[in-house]
């Protein structure tokens, strides 16, 4: 079945400093998901990519999906505080009988330092 | 208020005594799923709905049940629950399948 490896488990940075988490999936995907959980609480979404090499922009935060629709990161630039927390992805299904699963990453907890 | 509400919150129960979660949604979405959360594997999907009388197998659906008799209402069953099914539970909704997903508050459960 689908799998959606994410890379790294666990980041450490000073706050300054970037931090970018890696997904790749191992069949092609319908749409991207980004999702953030802040320590105890639930997943709250960030931002959906679709199209083929699409790149989206939130203030620091910049996320970009595969020309071959199979892997995405999320790049943070000069992390803050308010950045702690576990940032996940989760991939949809490109069709066929299962189009509503979703597989999520197993997530990139994320430390930042002051 | 639009919301995804979980009942019960936190649940510590023993081994074979059946159990039901909650989860309801007011914001008339049509898609519907539960995840289980562990460390080390991120969330794994449970089941999910792409609407009313119609639910799929997510990743692990091995030991649960689920219904989907009212647009609202996704209620997670666990027949015979087991140790292995301690964990964070999650219920979430979206406008249709494919979309942004709002998550519930989570629901802790052990099992002894």
């Amino acid at each position: 079945g689908q799998q959606v490896m994410q890379i790294p488990q666990y980041q450490h940075v000073q706050e300054g400093e970037d931090f970018t988490t890696y997904c790749n999936s191992s069949t092609t995907l319908s749409n991207i998901q980004w999702y953030k959980q802040r320590p105890g609480g639930h997943p709250v979404f960030l931002i959906q990519l679709v199209k083929s090499g699409e790149v989206k922009k939130q203030k620091r935060l910049t996320f970009q999906f595969g020309e071959a629709k199979k892997n995405s990161s999320l790049h943070i630039t000069a992390t803050q505080t308010t950045d702690v927390g576990t940032y996940f992805c989760a991939g949809l299904n490109a069709g066929g009988t299962s189009y509503g699963k979703l597989t999520f990453g197993q997530g990139t907890i994320l430390t930042v330092h002051p | 208020e639009a919301q995804v509400t979980q009942n019960p919150r936190y649940l510590i129960t023993v081994t074979g005594k059946k159990l039901t979660v909650t989860c309801s949604q007011n914001m008339n979405h049509e898609y519907m799923s539960w995840y289980r959360q562990d460390p080390g594997l991120g969330l794994r999907q449970i089941y999910y709905s792409m609407n009313v009388e119609v639910t799929d197998k997510g990743d692990v659906p091995e030991g649960y049940k689920v219904s989907r008799k009212e647009k609202r209402n996704f209620p997670l069953i666990l027949e015979s629950p087991s140790p292995n099914q301690t964990s964070l539970y999650f219920c979430a909704s979206s406008l249709i399948g494919g979309d942004e997903q709002f998550f519930g508050p989570g629901t802790r459960l052990t099992v002894l």
